[in-house]
């Protein structure tokens, strides 16, 4: 099955600064890459995502980047402000209905 | 939009006792939902595939007897905590994915719910 690496596991960062988040899958079949925040207590929400038939995509202050012959992506958020702060997950999927595996996730703080 | 409702959000009960939380996609049809688990500071973990008019498909090591999940609706789906023990504690998500031919839709969630069996 499908194993997701995530690193690092906490990242503390000042606000303004750029945080970077990097993911490894292990199925090469995998076609799929969403990531998700979640808050304490709250619901995963879905902040990006980006299929293999691209490299990059950007979202105001968020990009992901795929390199699928490294399977990895990396999630990029720049200029961060306190409100980034939460725990982020990757994860892979394979396609169709197939489930989501995810990462172990990021815990990120941004300080003021 | 794609909004899923899931409920309760918070159940307090003693240990034995079944508790249903309903998992429901308020504007869209879901042919499959899934049903997570997750423990403080940990990652979500995948505890079955619920699909519309069949039986679920749990992962390995979850009790099927023990976590009973219905799927009835394309927009509905619950799961039964049955006979709860403390160690059933936990905050459980589920997520619902849009019928639209299996081309990698995204999941969306529900807002959890925090069971606590003292």
């Amino acid at each position: 099955g499908e194993n997701v690496e995530q690193h690092p596991s906490t990242l503390s960062v000042q606000e303004g600064d750029s945080a970077v988040i990097k993911c490894t899958y292990s199925d090469s079949a995998s076609n799929y890459f969403p990531w998700y925040k979640q808050e304490l207590g709250k619901r995963p929400q879905l902040i990006i995502d980006i299929r293999s038939n691209v490299g990059e995509k950007k979202d105001q202050r968020i990009a992901v980047t795929l390199n699928k012959t490294a399977k990895h992506f990396s999630l990029h958020i720049t200029e961060t402000q306190p409100e980034d702060s939460a725990v982020y997950f990757c994860a892979a999927l394979k396609g169709g209905y197939s489930t989501l595996t995810f990462g172990k996730g990021t815990m990120l703080l941004v300080s003021p | 939009g794609a909004v899923v409702s899931q409920h309760p959000s918070r159940v307090i009960c003693k240990s034995g006792t079944s508790v249903k939380i309903e998992c429901r996609s308020l504007d869209f049809q879901a042919t499959t939902m899934f049903w997570y688990r997750q423990f403080p500071k940990q990652s979500l973990m995948l505890m079955a595939t619920s699909n519309e008019g069949s039986k679920a498909t749990y992962e390995q090591g979850v009790e099927k007897d023990k976590f009973l999940i219905n799927h009835a609706s394309l927009t509905l789906s619950t799961l039964t905590v049955t006979s709860a023990h403390p160690e059933d504690s936990s905050f459980y998500i589920c997520s619902a994915q849009k019928e639209s031919g299996g081309n990698n839709q995204p999941q969306h969630f529900g807002d959890g719910t925090r069971l606590s069996i003292l």
